[in-house]
């Protein structure tokens, strides 16, 4: 039962563009979501998090939106650079539970 | 401040071994959660501890324990190894167990022959 998933397991965008990352719940009790970073042989790295009770949260080059009538997020990056080249995972937490449920992944590639 | 930090980083062990994996979270970060993450079931939770104690586990058997120490270190343990077993596991901290972000160490990768 996959309560979190990214339905694009890849994505390529032209650098200086915007690179737009979806992600999908199921579970209406997610009340806190994060979109982490991984390059191989690496662990995640956080990126930018937002609370259900928001519907937008931005820092620097990265916006997330929420829109939890769809059950819905996206990780918007603008502009896409080189080193964005990297698969993104987006995950939901539930009230103070740290489990981490993650998606399956959206590897983005930024070409030149 | 330094990252989480996993050893060893990678391991090479045989069936039916058990295997023990170390994490030094962040310094001042009390909480400890492990994941497991194989091409084909991604990520996934196996437990969490906070002041030693075990808070959250996850849909894993029992040859998958785990214990925290008194100055926030943890080990993982996986006994009687299966191939399927053969993973990255992950290690992340965060300052309490009510924290929201988690910060994930490079890994160890475990491969069972």
């Amino acid at each position: 039962d996959q309560q979190v998933k990214q339905n694009s397991p890849s994505l390529s965008v032209q650098e200086g563009r915007i690179s737009i990352l979806n992600c999908d719940y199921t579970n209406s009790m997610f009340d806190y979501f994060l979109w982490y970073k991984k390059y191989p042989a690496e662990g995640p790295t956080f990126l930018i998090s937002i609370s259900s009770i928001k519907d937008k949260n931005e820092d620097g080059r990265f916006t997330v939106f929420l829109n939890k009538s769809a059950k819905h997020l996206s990780l918007h990056i603008v502009p896409s650079q080189p080193g964005d080249s990297a698969v993104y995972f987006c995950a939901a937490l539930t009230g103070t539970a740290s489990k981490l449920t993650f998606g399956t992944g959206t590897r983005l590639q930024v070409t030149l | 401040k330094a990252g989480v930090t996993q050893t060893p980083r990678y391991l090479i062990k045989t069936r039916g071994q058990q295997v023990t994996l170390s994490c030094s979270p962040i310094s001042g970060h009390r909480s400890v959660s492990w994941y497991q993450q194989t091409p084909g079931q991604g990520l996934q939770f196996l437990f969490e501890y906070f002041s030693e104690t075990q808070r959250n586990k996850g849909n894993f058997p029992g040859r998958f324990s785990g214990r925290q120490f008194s100055n926030s270190r943890s080990e993982m343990n996986v006994s009687t190894l299966e191939l399927g077993d053969s993973a990255l596991y992950l290690c992340a901290s965060s300052p309490t167990s009510a924290s929201r972000e988690q910060y994930f160490g490079p890994g160890t990768r475990l491969t069972v022959t």
